[in-house]
């Protein structure tokens, strides 16, 4: 239980482009999924607060409008890295929040992860 | 923002031994805790939550003190796999909002 999924687990992509990543909750439903940033050897760094039906809380710099999340269902969220740097290249991981605590074997208050995805920018 | 310390390490300790992780928090107002290993190249992973007064799972004990503001890891009889990166995690009260500390590094070695 308590099964979150990202896709793709890995990209490379020239410079320029934009990449889609997608964030689903496979056995429950997730009213908050959070998005995070991983450089090799540093900490978790959250980007971002994606709420079903509204707009993303943004964390102090990170660019909205580079970064554009979406979170159409309680069971997905994208993240669109748009004209890709190298500087992007990173480790992104999305975490859900379950609506319903005790469904699928999920715990109050606990962020289940995605297996990642690691996007390279050439 | 509200700040969440660890001790980066690495705690580089024999196997079967017995090894203390400590977690300091800022917000008086945090209301749960947790704790996740994180392997590398991986997604962290629930290791436990800490509610209260702590709790127990194997090996694993997790102690939470309000007064001094920190929580605590405890793991007994060190296994090989146990080499990972542990990170504390902190929830604000209220509205969720989740602070990660930097995660403590623990190599077990034969």
């Amino acid at each position: 239980g308590a099964v979150v999924s990202q896709h793709p687990s890995w990209v490379i992509c020239k410079s320029g482009t934009s990449v889609k990543i997608e964030c689903r909750s496979l056995d429950f439903q997730a009213t908050t999924m959070f998005w995070y940033r991983q450089f090799p050897k540093q900490s978790l760094m959250l980007m971002a607060t994606s709420n079903e039906g509204s707009k993303a809380t943004y964390e102090q710099g990170v660019e909205k409008d580079k970064f554009l999340i979406n979170h159409a269902s309680l069971t997905l969220s994208t993240l669109t890295v748009t004209s890709a740097h190298p500087e992007d290249s990173s480790f992104y991981i999305c975490s859900a929040l379950p609506q319903r605590p005790g469904l699928a074997g999920t715990q109050k208050d606990t962020q289940y992860f995605g297996p990642g995805t690691r996007l390279t920018v050439l | 923002r509200k700040e969440v310390e660890q001790d980066p390490g690495p705690f580089n300790v024999p196997e079967g031994a017995t090894v203390a992780f400590n977690c300091t928090y800022s917000n008086s107002a945090s209301q749960s805790f947790f704790w996740y290993r994180q392997d590398c190249r991986k997604e962290p992973k629930l290791l436990m939550s800490v509610y209260s007064s702590g709790n127990e799972d194997g090996r694993f004990t997790a102690q939470l003190n309000r007064a001094s503001q920190y929580i605590s890891l405890l793991i007994r009889d060190s296994k090989l796999s146990d080499s990972a990166t542990y990170l504390c995690v902190v929830n604000e009260g209220g509205s969720y909002i989740p602070t990660f500390g930097r995660g403590t590094s623990l190599i077990v070695h034969p």
